[in-house]
């Protein structure tokens, strides 16, 4: 199974920061990854897809980018609704794998 | 509007079984593949299952294959997952998705394996 490995777990932010999370993939995904904002008790919400492209309603502060086999979400000037987990997910191969999680939680 | 609702959680016995049904509407449901993906309690995602749209081909994890059965009936526009020789690590919260889009997912539904 392809593994993505996120990073960081967790981190500690401010309001008004740029925040960057990272995938690495095991493998060659291509652009199949996505990026999904969970807040507690809610369902995922996709924000990124194929790597690159802003899901629909999600603000323009969100971006995805990729290098390689490294993929990243980035918040530029982070609101407090931002505070939330992020999970990437690779869907190039079966199995879909997720990322670990990265917890963002404020100073 | 696309809407996906799951319902048939709850609390069941080690062994016992369960199953879970998703209801779709809003798209032409016979289109998509569908699959289920569990979110432990404080834990990250996890893929459980997928079923081709025509519901000819299924796909499972180690974890749960020989256990767990994906199904749907396109005339319900419905998707199901029956979970038999349900363990504790199999408590998890799940939800209904749409693989290859990942875009709409129900609002979960929790199952506790617990005696």
């Amino acid at each position: 199974d392809i593994q993505m490995t996120q990073s960081p777990s967790s981190m500690s932010v401010s309001l008004g920061d740029t925040v960057t999370i990272t995938c690495r993939a095991s493998q060659d995904v291509g652009i199949y990854v996505n990026w999904f904002q969970q807040k507690p008790g809610k369902s995922p919400r996709r924000m990124i897809y194929r790597a690159t492209n802003l899901a629909d309603g999600v603000p323009s502060r969100f971006s995805g980018s990729r290098s390689g086999s490294d993929y990243s979400l980035t918040i530029s000037s982070l609101e407090s609704e931002d505070v939330a987990d992020y999970h990437c997910l690779q869907y190039d191969e079966y199995p879909p794998t997720f990322g670990g999680g990265t917890k963002l939680e404020l100073k | 509007e696309v809407q996906l609702v799951e319902s048939g959680g709850g609390l069941v016995q080690p062994g016992r079984s369960l199953k879970l049904s998703c209801v779709a509407s809003g798209f032409t449901f016979n289109n998509y593949w569908m699959t289920w993906i569990r979110q432990a309690p404080g834990k990250g995602l996890e893929w459980v299952a997928s079923i081709t749209n025509t519901g000819g081909s299924t796909y499972y994890p180690d974890s749960v294959k020989g256990r767990f059965t994906i199904s749907r009936d396109n005339a319900k526009s419905t998707l199901y997952l029956q979970m038999n020789s349900l363990r504790s690590e199999d408590t998890a919260t799940y939800y209904c998705t749409r693989p290859w889009y990942f875009d709409y997912w129900g609002q979960g539904v929790m199952v506790t394996v617990s005696s």
